[in-house]
């Protein structure tokens, strides 16, 4: 059980294109969802958390307009990366928890993104 | 001084060893503590939880929480090649968020 699915795991895009990545809690509900973002040989930073139907709550540093957070149900959340530039290359990984148990977390299997 | 400290290692040691796996933090607040373990280019999966101090065991795995020292430890027994990851502790405050903080991660090498 609290398997977590993204979609794509990696992704090549050109400098200025957006990319979607999508992440899937299968066989629970995910009240809550996170979105990391993972430099080699570091360790995870959180950009951002998102309840399902609420605005997401970014952390300080990250950009609300860069990296858009939707939520839309309880099994699906996205994060947009608008006008990707070659900074943006990096390893996100999504996260879920349910019933308010932030402290548990089932990761997803990350995503590469490579800007060119 | 960061909230969480874990040494980023390598770690190298032979199939069947006890492998020993630390991390500190400066939070006195902290109240649940976690190890996972990340495969190379995949998310971390869960391997262990705890609130409180003291030992807690699953088969080859024994987290260890010391409180006073503010010290969390993972021992891994009997370590084989497929233990061969890097861990990464992380820590929950009591109040607000309950969103862990995470080490950076011990990379460990189980070599045969």
């Amino acid at each position: 059980g609290a398997v977590v699915s993204q979609h794509p795991s990696w992704v090549i895009c050109k400098s200025g294109t957006s990319v979607k990545i999508e992440c899937r809690s299968l066989d629970f509900q995910a009240t809550t969802m996170f979105w990391y973002r993972q430099f080699p040989k570091q360790s995870l930073m959180l950009m951002a958390t998102s309840n399902e139907g609420s605005k997401a709550t970014y952390e300080q540093g990250v950009e609300k307009d860069k990296f858009l957070i939707n939520h839309a149900s309880l099994t699906l959340s996205t994060l947009t990366v608008t006008s990707a530039h070659p900074e943006d290359s990096s390893f996100y990984i999504c996260s879920a928890s349910t019933g308010g148990r932030t402290y548990e977390q089932y990761f997803g299997p990350g995503t590469r993104l490579t800007v060119t | 001084q960061k909230e969480v400290e874990q040494d980023p290692g390598p770690l190298s040691v032979p199939e069947g060893a006890i492998v020993s796996l630390n991390c500190t933090y400066s939070n006195s607040a902290f109240q649940y503590f976690m190890w996972y373990r990340q495969y190379s280019r995949k998310g971390p999966e869960l391997l262990m939880y705890t609130y409180s101090s003291g030992n807690k065991e699953d088969g080859r795995f024994t987290a260890q929480v010391d409180k006073s020292s503010k010290y969390i430890s993972l021992f891994i027994r009997d370590s084989q090649p497929s233990d061969s990851a890097t861990y990464l502790c992380a820590i929950v405050s009591s109040g607000g968020s309950y969103i862990p903080t995470f080490g950076r991660g011990t990379s460990l090498i189980v070599h045969p």
